[in-house]
């Protein structure tokens, strides 16, 4: 069971959008349209921001979206704040949990 | 409003058991699913495994039969516990809480716990 497969880092700066990859196989991410993804701010507890694929849980900001082809998923951020530096991990469900390795997004 | 929080050793040694508690206030532990996550100093999360109505457990496969996972109903607590460990499960161990009908997504979690293990 390998971790789904994500950049290390994305970089953009205030008001540009930027997109990370989750690249998964046909037996994780291909199949199940359970793609979660959440953002750590260092030392702070993960976040979840994005389930099934593309919905955003209550209190989301609308500037995050998901969106899914085939074995990989993606998460845009539109209109980049300083406060949206952070790692962000993919999920997917594969009758147990596997995680992405995790992005570094840099604001520049 | 729903809140976990991990508890346990900070520090074990090699080769003995890592054990943690979750104890879990504004909801019952009998309905969702509820899983412990990892995260080793500087790198991502790792799923260890659920536990969900009151006793269907489910682990990483990775983690081969090192891992047990029990929930105390009357305490509304559920419980981890690794054996063997070396410093390679060293990490800030998280317990979070899944869905109703599935183990993801993760909406809530603890503040996590750091345990490190060294002699």
């Amino acid at each position: 069971q390998s971790a789904l497969t994500q950049p290390a880092s994305v970089s953009g700066s205030p008001g540009q959008s930027i997109t990370i990859s989750c690249t998964g196989t046909s037996s994780d991410v291909g199949t199940y349209n359970y793609v979660s993804w959440y953002q750590q701010h260092p030392g702070k507890v993960p976040k979840l921001i994005i389930d099934d694929v593309n919905y955003r849980p209550s209190g989301v900001s609308n500037r995050f979206s998901g969106s899914k082809s085939g074995n990989t998923a993606s998460l845009t951020i539109s209109g980049l704040q300083a406060e949206d530096e952070a790692d962000y991990y993919c999920s997917s469900y594969t009758n147990s949990v596997i995680f992405g390795g995790g992005t570094k997004l840099t604001v520049l | 409003q729903v809140q976990l929080q991990e508890s346990g050793p900070g520090l074990v040694k090699p080769s003995e058991t890592l054990s943690l508690t979750c104890t879990v206030s504004g909801a019952s532990i009998s309905t969702h699913y509820w899983s412990w996550i990892r995260q080793p100093p500087g790198r991502g999360l790792e799923w260890i495994g659920y536990i969900y109505d009151s006793g269907i457990t489910k682990n990483n496969p990775s983690l081969k039969s090192r891992v047990s996972i029990s929930v105390d109903t009357s305490k509304n607590q559920f419980s981890l516990k690794l054996n063997s460990v070396t410093a390679a499960d060293t990490a800030v161990y998280y317990c979070a809480r899944g869905d109703f009908t599935l183990i993801v997504p993760f909406d809530i979690w603890g503040q996590g716990t750091m345990v490190t293990v060294s002699s």
